[in-house]
């Protein structure tokens, strides 16, 4: 157990609609990051949250957005839904900043757009 | 961007020591050196992390030589359970002012064999 949360497991949607992921990160833990697994696009990395702040931002589509609560929690946004968002989304967090810390992962929601 | 170099896949087979190398030329200085290990519809979990020669821990061994342009994660008596995609990740400390996202490459598909 990696000590990161994320809800739900499964999410099964239709297109055009919209979905929150949620994740909760390790106590102690400062920085989120958000990442995008499709089977043929490998880890995607969407975007990085620091103790509130976005800190970094990757491939993230606009129909996209996120944010990190005060209590450190962060969810992800997803709108406008396509068939093509099916994928798995993995949160990770880690304790600074730093891209050389050590990042400990969710184990992910599945999301099915039909 | 420091865009890192892996075989895609790999096969051995059970009780031998197995090698994968990940080429990185454009590493930056304050750039660590860090493997993560992912099985199907998990979150890639942290093997091994360093900056330079050799680290050992309890699961693989890390080997980086004098000038980092590439690393190599070996596996001592692989079994079964060790078929996974490996990854290989190259990151900055943002006090360097950098803004350097957490980019996974394709990884390698290890699969050990009876």
């Amino acid at each position: 157990d990696s000590g990161v949360t994320q809800t739900p497991k499964h999410l099964i949607t239709a297109t055009g609609q919209r979905v929150t992921l949620r994740c909760s990160p390790r106590s102690g833990d400062l920085s989120v990051y958000w990442y995008q697994q499709s089977l043929d696009q490998g880890l995607q990395f969407l975007i990085q949250y620091y103790n509130g702040e976005e800190r970094a931002k990757g491939n993230i589509l606009e129909r996209f957005s996120a944010q990190q609560f005060p209590d450190l929690h962060s969810e992800l946004n997803l709108s406008s839904l396509e068939l093509g968002d099916s994928a798995l989304y993995f949160c990770a967090s880690s304790v600074s900043s730093s891209t050389n810390e050590k990042l400990f992962f969710g184990s992910g929601t599945q999301l099915s757009v039909l | 961007l420091a865009k890192t170099t892996q075989p895609i896949s790999m096969d051995s087979y059970e009780g031998q020591e197995v090698n994968i190398t990940c080429s990185h030329n454009n590493i930056a200085t304050n750039d660590y050196i860090t493997w993560y290990q992912q099985f199907p519809s998990q979150g890639p979990r942290f093997i091994i992390q360093g900056y330079k020669t050799k680290v050992t821990n309890e699961v693989a061994s890390l080997f980086i030589p004098a000038d980092r342009k590439s690393s190599t994660l070996s596996l001592p008596r692989v079994s079964l359970s060790d078929t996974a995609v490996y990854y290989c990740l190259v990151g900055v400390d943002w006090t360097s002012g950098s803004a350097r996202q957490l980019t996974f490459g394709s990884g390698t598909q290890l699969t050990v064999l009876p």
